[in-house]
């Protein structure tokens, strides 16, 4: 079963707005991370997030993880149109192997 | 930066026949590499780890014959479908991590294949 569960499946704003995405796992973890994907094409590492760590931040975007309560969130501040695509958490338990949340489609209406 | 390269990004192939789909690390060795497959505006799932010079292993429900995977060098993984069929039409992507500067993980553009 997948490990990652996010919420919501599908999120649409206003550009400026912020988006806020959650992911949920089951098992103990090395460390989670955010990925981006864009309709049919590859994925795109935006930041990873260590087991002892709470919060990171890189440019307009802001991880926190919570491992007591098996969750992370993303956010992404003063959303711009180009936001728009699909968001992944994904869990890496040990050596590279990543298991997939469900995802988020955001959408950023200019 | 690192690069991972997937050929074909799309194919179209007749039922009953073979593919191949090539993940090439370009500018660095691994050891591991990652199949995915992903149907449309589904999740990524893992197929198999490729390992270098030894027998892929297969994800629970994976048909090991269905789909072959060979890592025959430290650059290269090659997954082929064998037989394939309508239902295994889907976008099949690699990922290849690479060791030190915290193992970081770089994942081809994907490959679009089509059974008819």
């Amino acid at each position: 079963s997948q490990q990652g569960e996010e919420d919501p499946q599908a999120l649409s704003i206003q550009e400026g707005e912020n988006a806020t995405m959650n992911c949920s796992y089951k098992t103990s973890i090395n460390n989670l991370q955010w990925y981006r994907q864009n309709s049919g094409r590859g994925l795109v590492h935006l930041i990873l997030i260590r087991s002892n760590e709470r919060e990171k931040h890189s440019g307009r975007l802001r991880v926190t993880l919570d491992t007591s309560k098996k969750s992370s969130s993303l956010l992404i501040t003063a959303s711009r149109a180009a936001d728009t695509a699909s968001y992944f958490c994904a869990t890496e338990t040990s050596g590279s192997r990543l298991t997939f949340g469900e995802g988020t489609q955001l959408t950023v209406n200019p | 930066g690192a690069v991972v390269s997937q050929h074909p990004s799309r194919v179209i192939c007749k039922s009953g026949t073979s593919v191949k789909i090539e993940c090439r690390s370009l500018d660095f060795q691994a050891t591991t590499m990652f199949w995915y497959r992903q149907f449309p505006k589904k999740s990524l799932m893992l197929m198999a780890t490729s390992n270098e010079g030894s027998k892929a292993t297969y994800e629970q429900g994976v048909e090991k014959d269905k789909f072959l995977i060979n890592h025959a060098s430290l650059t290269l993984s090659t997954l082929t479908v064998t037989s394939a069929h309508p239902e295994d039409s889907s976008f099949y992507i690699c990922s290849a991590s690479k060791e030190g500067a915290g193992n970081t993980i770089y994942f081809g553009e994907g490959s679009w294949l089509t059974v008819v």
